[in-house]
Order: C-alpha cells, then structure tokens, then sequence
C-alpha cells in the first residue's frame, strides 16, 4: 500500500541551529501539504503546493521557515534558526488532485531544546 | 473566517457502550467535513467524511457521522466501543472543494475503560 514518507520520525535540534524535514509523497500525487502539530491541538496548514509551486503559504512563519518542492514530487522544510516555540509534530501529507482525499504520513518530531 | 469546536477535550466510555465525540463548525459555505483519528506518535488516518449528497455518513471502524446543516455540527458516533478504539479524535473542515487544506479542532482524547 501507498504511504506518504517522511523522514527523521523524530529530530533534536539546539536553538538557533538549522533544522529540515523532507516528505515523499504518494506517487503521482500533485498536491502536497505540510501541517505543524504542537502538542495538544490540531494541525495547523504551514505551507500547500500544487506540483512545484506554492498555493497557500499563507500561515508559514516566513522569518525562519522555508519549503520548496523543486520537481514536484518530494519537498523540504526547513526551519532557520530554531526557537523552542517550533517543538512540535511536522505532518506532511499528499492528494492526487486539491479535491480528493489526503493521506498523511507519520510526521516528523521535532524538540527544540 | 472557518472554525471548528470539538466539545470536550477527554471524554471516557466503557468499552461495549456508545461513543459520541461532538464537533461543531463554522463556515461560510457549504462545508466538506471530516474527522480523523490519531493514534500517539503517528499520522491521522481518516475515519470519514462528508462533501455532498447522503448526510449520514459512515466511516471505517464502525463509525459513522451525521451533517445536520441546521445545527452546524457533525458529531461521530460508534454503537459499542472498542478498546482499540482509545486514541485522539479530530475533526476538520474545508472549503472550496479542497480535501487537504483543512482547518482542525483542539481534538478530543477517547479513553476506553474495560
């Protein structure tokens, strides 16, 4: 069965340093998105791409958070620099178009310490 | 603006007896809405949604959903709980067509007692 990929599964990382997540969707999915998760609540949408170009980008922290998705399959996150405040669960999910189901993957766990 | 309330953050049931995890909404059209089941350190897994048509919906697991427009909710039911059942429940929402750009609720843990 298909699965979304994300690697680290979990990430320690000191404050101020350089942190990236990467996500391998489900192939032939055109649609990709990435949640923040902070413990306890649901996930927020950082950052939604449709092949390699941004569609909503709306609630990323764009000072310190960057993603790119260069060939329209997989895609980075990366977090420059880290605050503790970033502690939380990276999801990454994809669809094949914007209007059909998203499957998401097991996300990344990030501490800032 | 979307929103989503999930009404309680913990709710406790024994196992055999019905589950009932509220969830209202907000929005200013037509909704899709969703809910998703999370299980600790891992993804969410969708349990079922609704977009058009029927508005009871039923899901995987036993689960089943009711859109009842006139109260803004879309509360998810199970007749008999499962002690596999015991895992964080969320319930989300979108607009315009879209099934992957979704506005969530805090969530709501379910505790299954044996």
């Amino acid at each position: 069965e298909a699965e979304v990929a994300q690697s680290p599964r979990y990430k320690i990382t000191e404050k101020s340093q350089a942190v990236a997540f990467w996500c391998d969707p489900i192939s032939g999915h055109a649609t990709l998105y990435w949640y923040r998760q902070i413990l306890g609540q649901g996930p927020e949408l950082l950052v939604q791409f449709q092949d390699e170009s941004v569609v909503d980008d709306s609630q990323l922290p764009k000072d310190r958070f960057s993603a790119e998705r260069l060939k329209g399959v997989d895609s980075t996150l990366k977090i420059q620099p880290a605050e503790l405040g970033d502690s939380a669960m990276y999801l990454c999910a994809s669809s094949r178009v914007v209007d059909t189901e998203a499957f998401f993957g097991q996300g990344t766990r990030l501490t800032v310490v | 603006a979307q929103s989503v309330t999930q009404l309680g953050s913990h709710v406790s049931v024994s196992e055999g007896a019905l589950v009932l995890l509220r969830c209202n909404y907000s929005s200013s059209v037509p909704p899709y809405l969703f809910w998703y089941v999370q299980y600790p350190n891992q993804g969410l897994q969708l349990l079922l949604k609704y977009t058009t048509g029927a508005t009871l919906v039923k899901g995987i697991n036993g689960f089943e959903a009711e859109f009842k427009k006139s109260e803004t909710s879309f509360h998810l039911t199970k007749p008999s709980a499962h002690m596999s059942d015991a895992a964080e429940y969320f319930c989300a929402v979108s607009e315009g067509g879209s099934q992957g750009n979704l506005i969530f609720g805090k969530g709501t843990k379910l505790s299954v007692k044996p």
